[in-house]
């Protein structure tokens, strides 16, 4: 266990349907990412937050939007979903700045658009 | 442009054989910082080592350790003693400085089977 905590780990929905995927980061950790990663893009960066502030934006698209609440678990919302959608999401977290600190994930919500 | 190149989709090792990843990255910022990542098929993202742009020594955590050619902008993982459980997807990540903040990029990954 990472100590990243992100549900659903399974999500299947349909086409144009809306879905909230959410993550607690590890105990202490402030900033929180999140990846999207399909076959065909590998892991691509989304966005970060750092003590509910967004820090950094990625290939995040206009129907994907995140946030980051007071007490630090994030949520990511994808709306008007596509097929192409369909794709492991992480979310990560560290203490602060990277430097050398390390991306803690989590397991991961794999999410299936039909 | 790719920042992080695998060049190796796939590779074969024995088991108990040692096996080298292959990372080269490409940076102009002098303070950046090199990761790989485990993934097993399980799916979960799992943290194996760490090498900063101004560490004299190469990394080094148990079976693992970095071969960084800091000219060659390579960063290559070597795993010694191969084991089954080491069959996983294996990902170069370097930390990039974005506006007042930064980020991993990621490398497309190697996939490495250990035969017994």
């Amino acid at each position: 266990d990472s100590g990243v905590t992100q549900t659903p780990k399974h999500l299947i929905t349909a086409t144009g349907q809306r879905v909230t995927l959410r993550c607690s980061p590890r105990s202490g950790d402030l900033s929180v990412y999140w990846y999207q990663q399909s076959l065909d893009q590998g892991l691509q960066f989304l966005i970060q937050y750092y003590n509910g502030e967004e820090r950094a934006k990625g290939n995040i698209l206009e129907r994907f939007s995140a946030q980051q609440f007071p007490d630090l678990h994030s949520e990511l919302n994808l709306s008007s979903l596509e097929l192409g959608d369909s794709a492991l999401y992480f979310c990560a977290s560290s203490q602060g700045a990277l430097g050398a600190n390390v991306l803690t994930f989590g397991a991961g919500s794999r999410l299936t658009v039909l | 442009a790719q920042k992080i190149t695998q060049t190796q989709p796939g590779m074969f090792v024995q088991e108990k054989e040692a096996v080298t990843l292959d990372c080269t990255y490409d940076t102009s910022d002098p303070s950046y910082g090199l990761f790989w990542y485990k993934q097993p098929s399980s799916g979960e993202m799992i943290f194996l080592i760490y090498q900063g742009s101004y560490d004299q020594q190469n990394a080094t955590e148990g079976r693992y350790s970095l071969n960084f050619q800091k000219a060659r902008k390579s960063a290559n993982l070597v795993i010694s003693a191969s084991q089954l459980g080491d069959s996983a997807m294996y990902f170069c990540a370097m930390r990039e400085r974005q506006g007042g903040s930064e980020k991993l990029v990621f490398g497309k990954g190697t996939k490495l089977t250990v035969n017994p």
